[in-house]
């Protein structure tokens, strides 16, 4: 078990791009979740997936941005039209469906720079 | 809705020196409440937690006790070691499906030789 792994750890994009990253979570677990984290301070729920049903979106998930777990296993998040505002880590965490033992595991992130 | 509130760092201690991060919360229910550590260059990773009122996390020397009557769960080692710089995070999840964790900004805990 190579834990959570992100893809890429780093981007570096112009302004109004679209970019994408990729989620590999552990692979029993049937939960996943991304998270952002700005400078100083800590990460903040954007969405989370239960098998392939994206059950809850965070009213920071605007528009732009859009994830998907087809098949229940590996996870992308898109974001469309990029702003410098999006600049931020991208984290993703997975969890077993063993309600007795939920511990979120995750990957070192993903950093994107917009300039 | 639910915060988490952690104190202002950062924090720079000699080792061995005692030391305690404050962390309160406000929740509706019983949350659940973790403390996360993050090494240069490294992950988040669980470091400890609490599941119910009074309950102690524990862990590589750290603790933290979930009091509920004060909202706290303040992290605690009574001797840090230069290996324990890094970032440390406190956060709350509410129990039901998602488990979503709402964290604090973290503090950055730099310790001296």
């Amino acid at each position: 078990d190579t834990g959570v792994s992100q893809d890429p750890r780093h981007k570096i994009t112009k302004r109004g791009q679209n970019v994408t990253f990729r989620c590999d979570p552990i692979s029993e677990h049937n939960r996943l979740y991304w998270y952002r984290q700005t400078l100083g301070q800590g990460p903040e729920f954007l969405t989370y997936f239960q098998n392939e049903a994206q059950l809850e979106k965070s009213r920071l998930l605007s528009d732009r941005f859009s994830a998907e777990r087809p098949k229940g296993s590996f996870s992308t998040l898109e974001i469309q039209r990029t702003e410098q505002g999006d600049s931020a880590m991208y984290l993703c965490a997975s969890s077993s469906p063993d309600r007795a033992n939920t511990e979120a595991f995750f990957g070192q992130g993903t950093r994107l720079t917009v300039v | 809705g639910n915060s988490v509130t952690q104190m202002e760092g950062p924090v720079t201690l000699s080792e061995e020196a005692f030391l305690t991060i404050n962390c309160t919360y406000t929740a509706t229910g019983y949350p659940s409440l973790f403390w996360y550590v993050q090494y240069p260059g490294e992950g988040l990773q669980l470091l400890l937690k609490a599941t119910k009122a009074d309950d102690k996390g524990s862990n590589k020397g750290f603790e933290a006790t979930y009091r509920k009557e004060t909202t706290s769960f303040h992290l605690e080692k009574g001797s840090v070691q230069v290996s324990d710089s890094a970032v440390y995070f406190c956060a709350l999840s509410r129990a039901g499906a998602n488990s979503k964790l709402t964290f604090g900004k973290g503090i950055t805990l730099s310790v001296r030789p």
